[in-house]
């Protein structure tokens, strides 16, 4: 069964600090890998998707990879802001199912400024 | 093109009442999918949809029904409602692999 760990579950840092967050999977039969951030009392905002064939994707500041074979991603922040503070989320389409979909528990950043 | 609309936003209900959720999207979406978000638990997927007229099962889809009669809405419904049902409620859309998500619906069953 897939299981998908997210680690630290919160992280505090001052700004400008760059950082990285990680999404651990057990299953590297993974379709796709979509990063999310949320924002307290809001819905879900689309940051990266990475498909099983890429290795990484990068927007703006960020940054996330894909390593399959040892099952996990990362989202790599740079010159983090306050206004990066957010819980962020790792989704995971695996086995061939739309229906396989699953959530990692997230990580809770704050950024101080 | 407002995106993926929840309605409503909040509800209370009491133990047994019946209710839907609505979730509209105007973005030609062809997969639908219904999540729960519960403290500690993170989000679950309750029931999903890979078209008009399809509907099947999730992670966690007791006590739920659903139906996909327009593409454009999803409809979330609870037949009987249980204190275990409350939770936030969010509607997502996707074309393929990306997901888009609604504002959440919060709902407590007392």
């Amino acid at each position: 069964k897939q299981e998908v760990t997210q680690i630290p579950a919160a992280l505090s840092v001052p700004e400008g600090e760059n950082l990285v967050l990680n999404c651990s999977f057990t299953d590297s039969a993974i379709y796709n890998l979509q990063w999310f951030r949320q924002d307290p009392g809001k819905g879900l905002t689309s940051l990266l998707l990475i498909q099983s064939s890429q290795r990484e994707q990068t927007s703006g500041r960020l940054n996330a990879s894909l390593d399959k074979s040892s099952g996990r991603s990362t989202l790599y922040i740079a010159a983090s802001q306050p206004g990066d503070s957010a819980t962020y989320l790792c989704n995971l389409n695996y086995g061939g199912s739309q229906g396989n979909l699953i959530f990692g528990k997230g990580t809770k950043l704050s950024v101080k400024p | 093109n407002a995106g993926v609309t929840q309605t409503p936003k909040f509800r209370v209900l009491k133990t047994g009442q019946s209710m839907t959720l609505l979730c509209a999207q105007d973005m030609n979406h062809e997969y639908m999918y219904w999540y729960r978000q519960d403290p500690g638990m993170g989000l679950r997927l309750i029931h999903y949809s890979v078209g008009e007229g399809t509907t099947a099962k999730g992670e966690v889809p007791d006590g739920y029904n659903v139906s996909r009669l327009k593409k454009q809405n999803f409809l979330l419904g609870l037949e009987s409602a249980a204190p275990s049902q409350t939770s936030v409620y969010f509607c997502a859309g996707g074309q393929g692999l990306e997901q888009y998500f609604g504002p959440g619906t919060r709902l407590t069953v007392t």
